[in-house]
Order: C-alpha cells, then structure tokens, then sequence
C-alpha cells in the first residue's frame, strides 16, 4: 500500500535550536506528499507539499521539507524553533486523491 | 478566505438520537471530504464528495449519511450511533479532484460524544 511512516511519537527541541520531524514513504506509485499541523481541539493547517520540481519545498511559518528520493524520506525541519511551534505534526500521501496520514509527531518546544 | 466552518463545535447525542454536522466553505473548491479522527490518532478518510456528486465511501457504516446540498455546503446525517462512533469529526474540501494534487484545507472539527 502506499502510505507514509512517522517513526518518532514525539520530538523535543529548546527554543531556538533546529527541529526536524521525520517522515518516510513507501516506493510504490507516485509520492504525492504534504505536512500538516495540529494544534489542540483544532483542525488541521496545511504547512507545504512536494509534487514534482525542487526537492526542497518552503512553506508556512518557516518550515521546509526535502524530498529525497533515495532515502524514500520527506522530512519537516526549522531552522529555529518556536515554543509556539508546539503541536501535533502529520505527513500525509495523495493517492487517488485519498489522504492517508502518518501517525503523527508531537512536537515539545521547551523555552 | 481559506476558512471552512464547522457546527456545532460540540455535540453530545445519544444511541438513538439523529443529529447533523454542518460544513460550509466559500473558497469556490469543487471537493469537499469528511474525516473521523480519534484522540492522539491521524485523521480517517470517510467521503468524499467532487462536483456535489459522492466520489468515495471508505466502507462507512450506513449510520453515517454524507449530503452535499451545494457546492458551499456539506453535511453528515448522524443516526443510531454507537459510542465507539465519539471522535472529532474533521470537514475538508480542496480546489477539485484529480490532478494537480492540491492542499486540502481543513476546518475546526465537530467534537461528537455519544452517550
């Protein structure tokens, strides 16, 4: 099936230093792969996408993601964290225009 | 606007109640999807809905009954829930189906208790 994978349940980062959450994919069809957030009691926000083109994707808030293809991996990083980046992480695949997210990462920024 | 709404943000109804949850979104999106998403688990596809039209049931129980009125508006008709059925219930719509592959935007969610 082609599904993502989060292999961390949480990552925790002091404030200000780099955060990457990690994210891989199975090889199988075509890697349509996006990253959202969750915060509490909220839904979910789009952060960026990787379709095809750059292997490094921008997108809200700071955060970037590198598709690389070898590694089968899409992983969402930060250069400088923010306390209020504190929340619930999901990389999600496209297929056939269904949705299928990983299990989530919580993300704990310390001050 | 890139906001989609959800009513009521709270519901608590029991076994043998009907109840509906509303979505509404103004983006001009042609798609619009319901998820079930548990405590600290992702998101589960339920419908998905393309041109007002229902494009994907994932198997859910007939309990369950999507309605998109319009292509503002979508719906999910609640009837002889179990308690197991007690979830944050996500909307979501996007530009349309198929390709380019776009973002799904995703409202605040319906928190359901079934007692």
């Amino acid at each position: 099936a082609q599904s993502v994978a989060q292999p961390e349940d949480q990552v925790n980062v002091a404030e200000g230093n780099p955060l990457t959450v990690k994210c891989t994919y199975s090889v199988s069809g075509n890697p349509y792969l996006f990253w959202y957030v969750q915060y509490p009691n909220r839904g979910l926000q789009f952060l960026l996408k990787y379709i095809t083109g750059d292997n490094l994707v921008k997108g809200s808030y700071g955060f970037e993601a590198e598709f690389n293809k070898s590694q089968t991996s899409f992983h969402l990083k930060k250069p400088s964290a923010l306390v209020s980046d504190s929340a619930l992480y999901f990389c999600a695949r496209d297929n056939f225009n269904k949705f299928y997210f990983g299990s989530g990462t919580k993300l704990n920024v310390k001050p | 606007d890139t906001e989609v709404t959800q009513t009521p943000k709270h519901l608590v109804m029991g076994m043998t109640n009907k109840k509906s949850l509303k979505c509404e979104q103004h983006m001009g999106h042609r798609a619009m999807y319901w998820y079930k998403q548990k405590a600290k688990k992702p998101p589960e596809l339920m419908f998905v809905y393309s041109y007002e039209k229902l494009s994907i049931n994932e198997s859910v129980p007939s309990r369950f009954s999507p309605e998109c009125p319009n292509s503002s508006l979508l719906n999910l008709h609640l009837h002889a829930l179990q308690p197991e059925d007690s979830a944050l219930y996500l909307c979501a719509s996007s530009q349309e189906l198929g390709r380019p592959i776009y973002e799904q935007y995703f409202g605040p969610g319906t928190r359901l208790t079934v007692t």
